[in-house]
């Protein structure tokens, strides 16, 4: 069964950069046939997608977020990682992290979410 | 890139159908048959229920349906059930492998 599973800092400090992992369980990183992406959602509000990676690397990042975010895949640990940087208040969201499939072209499988509260 | 418009709520009494609309524009929902929905309970991951504007995947029940007309989204659900109080979100391809998401719909069974 696939399992995804967020870990990271709940707490980040303003204008430091926000780190998160995604661990895959029940299926490899490496397949064609998905995305892996990062998608958030700060409290009482709607969801933002802020990027998707591919197992060999390419990456697409929402455009609002494009120069704060980096996306990386380790193919070795069935991981991947979400970097934002410079952070502020307004980024204090539950951040999930999702199997995107290329057939159906829609966010499949999704971790639970993990709190991240920007603050000092 | 900016948010789909959902209403804030939508609410029907059990038994009844009710329809939550997704408006975009001529850029994501207008210009690909490529909408999601996803049904969110509080505290939870989201659920795909609709894709490709009217497809459902396997296991949701066909009490959930979508459609599309210009830029406007639509989930219907059918023969409300309790279960289905819940957010729903709509999303888009956007071009340029860009997604977005609508504002969400809390859908209250009265």
């Amino acid at each position: 069964q696939m399992q995804l599973q967020e870990s990271g800092p709940g707490l980040v400090k303003p204008s430091e950069t926000l780190s998160l992992t995604c661990t895959v369980s029940g299926g490899s990183i490496s397949s064609s046939s998905y995305y892996w992406g990062w998608i958030r959602q700060p409290p009482g509000k709607g969801m933002e997608w802020i990027g998707s990676i591919y197992y060999s690397g390419g990456t697409y990042c929402n455009p609002s977020l494009k120069s704060r975010v980096t996306i990386s895949v380790d193919t070795s640990k069935n991981q991947f990682s979400l970097n934002l940087s410079f952070v502020t208040a307004a980024d204090t969201a539950v951040f999930y992290c999702a199997r995107f499939s290329t057939a159906m072209v829609v966010f499949d499988y999704w971790g639970q979410g993990t709190l991240v509260t920007v603050s000092s | 890139q900016s948010a789909l418009t959902q209403p804030a709520s939508v609410s029907g009494s059990p038994g009844q159908s009710i329809t939550i609309s997704c408006t975009g524009t001529s850029s994501d929902v207008g210009n690909y048959n490529l909408v999601s929905w996803y049904q969110q309970h509080p505290g939870k991951a989201p659920k795909l229920m609709i894709y490709e504007v009217s497809k459902r995947p396997s296991g949701v029940s066909n009490r959930f349906s979508g459609s599309k007309s210009g830029n406007t989204a639509s989930l219907t659900i059918s023969g409300l059930q309790a279960e289905d109080e819940a957010d729903y979100y709509c999303c888009s391809y956007a071009g340029s492998s860009t997604y977005v998401f609508g504002t969400g719909t809390k859908v209250t069974v009265l």
